[in-house]
């Protein structure tokens, strides 16, 4: 079946160094979402990428969605202590089912 | 709004016990969703529905089973649990389709001893 590949796993950083975590997909998706969960919380919508190409900021969050629409990114800029979670991407496969699949996630620890 | 509630918070069940988790949004969204987190991993859907009285198959429905007899209300049962079932499970609704965000409930965390 169709797969969301989410690299790294895991990442640790010191605050106020960059971050990205990388979104791969086994098809063409018709669009891809982004979540957060924080540590023993549920995950909360943070953007979503329909069109090819498409790149979007949220402060110093920056979100792509490649020209193929099969893969994407997410990039924190100077990270905080408030980043830590995990960050997950979420494709929707072509036509319109309403499922998402989601990849494993990247869980971000920032050391103060 | 409350959003998406979902009962209980915490369960632990013996094995080949049965029990339903409850899940409700108040929100009026048409679709809603079931989904189990495993440590370290990401969402798997378990089953879905795009309305009252239309649930459809996910990934991982087996050991499970659902019902939409209303627009609010997705209640999830597990028949004869198995260690295989602990986990967390999250109940989410959207408005529609691919383009809308997921609002997802608190969780429910399982074991299965």
């Amino acid at each position: 079946g169709q797969q969301v590949m989410q690299i790294p796993q895991y990442q640790h950083v010191q605050e106020g160094e960059d971050f990205t975590t990388y979104c791969n997909s086994s098809t063409t998706l018709s669009n891809i979402q982004w979540y957060k969960q924080r540590p023993g919380g549920h995950p909360v919508f943070l953007i979503q990428l329909v069109k090819s190409g498409e790149v979007k900021k949220q402060k110093r969050l920056t979100f792509q969605f490649g020209e193929a629409k099969k893969n994407s990114s997410l990039h924190i800029t100077a990270t905080q202590t408030t980043d830590v979670g995990t960050y997950f991407c979420a494709g929707s496969p072509p036509g319109n089912t309403g499922k998402l699949i989601f990849g494993q996630g990247t869980t971000l620890q920032v050391k103060p | 709004n409350a959003g998406v509630t979902q009962t209980p918070k915490f369960r632990i069940l013996k094995i080949g016990q049965s029990m339903t988790l409850q899940c409700t949004q108040d929100m009026n969204h048409n679709y809603m969703y079931w989904y189990r987190q495993d440590p370290g991993m990401g969402l798997k859907l378990i089953y879905y529905s795009v309305g009252a009285g239309i649930t459809d198959k996910g990934e991982v429905p087996n050991g499970y089973n659902v019902s939409r007899s209303t627009t609010e209300d997705f209640p999830l049962r597990l028949e004869l649990a198995a260690p295989s079932q602990t986990s967390v499970y999250f109940c989410a609704s959207s408005y529609s389709a691919q383009l809308y965000e997921q609002y997802f409930g608190p969780g429910t965390r399982l074991t299965v001893t």
